[in-house]
C-alpha cells in the first residue's frame, strides 16, 4: 500500500517557523484532509490535528495546518526546543479501504 | 480519563503466533473504531489493521492480510490482534489507537513483538 510522502527532515532555528508537507493523492488526502502527530523518542504518538485545521484541546496555537490539493501541511510557528520531535501525517484512503502514514519528518531545531 | 493498555507482545520464533490484546477505559469503548500501528525499532509508523465499533467491519494492510485476525469484545471493553505466521519483518512496537471521530486522539503505550530465532 502505497503510502503518503513527507520530506525525511526539516532543520529550523529556534523562534523561526517550520513548514512541513505531506502528499498524497485524491484518495485520500485530497479527500478528507490529513492528520498530524508528534512523536517524541521513546514516547507513544501524540495527535496535533486532524481534518482541516482541527485541534484537540492543549495542543499550542503556534501550530496550523493547511491542504492545497493533495497536499497537506503543518506550520508551527515560534519553534521552541520542545518541537524537535518527528511528525508523520496520516489519513483514510477511499480507494484502499485502509489508513496511511507518511514515512515521517524529524524537525530538528537549532 | 482514555486509557488504551497494549499486552501479548514478547519474544517469538519465525513462524510462531502471538496474540495482542488492548484494554481500553474511560469511554464508550463500542463507539469508537480502532486500530493496531506498529513501529518498527527506528522506523515510522505502519497501519496493521482496523476494526468499527461494532465489530463488523475489518480492514488490514495488505503486508499482514491473511496472517493477521483483528477481532474486539465490547463486552470486555477489549480488542485484540491474532499474529500468525509471524515473520522477522513483523518485529515492532505495536500501539492501539482510537481510530474514528477524533483518529488518533488515544493512543497506548505500545507492546514490543520480536520475531527471532
Amino acid at each position: 500500500q502505497a503510502g503518503l510522502t513527507q520530506p525525511p527532515s526539516v532543520s529550523k532555528g529556534l523562534r523561526q517557523t517550520a513548514t512541513l508537507t505531506c502528499t498524497g493523492n485524491s484518495n485520500n488526502v485530497g479527500n478528507q484532509g490529513a492528520a498530524w502527530l508528534q512523536q517524541h523518542q521513546g514516547h507513544p504518538p501524540k495527535l496535533l490535528s486532524y481534518r482541516n485545521n482541527n485541534r484537540p484541546s492543549g495542543i499550542s496555537e503556534r501550530l496550523s495546518t493547511s491542504r492545497s490539493g493533495n497536499t497537506a501541511s503543518l506550520t508551527i510557528t515560534g519553534l521552541q526546543p520542545e518541537d524537535e520531535a518527528d511528525y508523520y501525517c496520516s489519513a483514510w484512503d477511499s480507494s484502499l479501504n485502509a489508513w496511511v502514514f507518511g514515512g515521517g519528518t524529524k524537525l530538528t531545531v537549532l | 480519563e482514555v486509557q488504551l493498555l497494549e499486552s501479548g507482545g514478547g519474544l517469538v520464533q519465525p513462524g510462531g503466533s502471538l496474540r495482542l490484546s488492548c484494554a481500553a477505559s474511560g469511554f464508550t469503548f463500542s463507539d469508537y473504531g480502532m486500530s493496531w500501528v506498529r513501529q518498527a525499532p527506528g522506523k515510522g509508523l505502519e497501519w496493521v489493521s482496523g476494526i468499527s465499533g461494532s465489530g463488523v467491519r475489518t480492514y488490514y494492510a495488505d503486508s499482514v492480510k491473511g496472517r493477521f485476525t483483528i477481532s474486539r469484545d465490547n463486552s470486555q471493553n477489549t480488542m485484540y490482534l491474532q499474529m500468525n505466521s509471524l515473520r522477522a519483518e513483523d518485529t515492532a512496537v505495536y500501539y492501539c489507537a482510537r481510530s474514528s471521530i477524533t483518529p488518533w486522539d488515544y493512543w497506548g503505550q505500545g507492546t514490543l513483538v520480536t520475531v527471532s530465532s
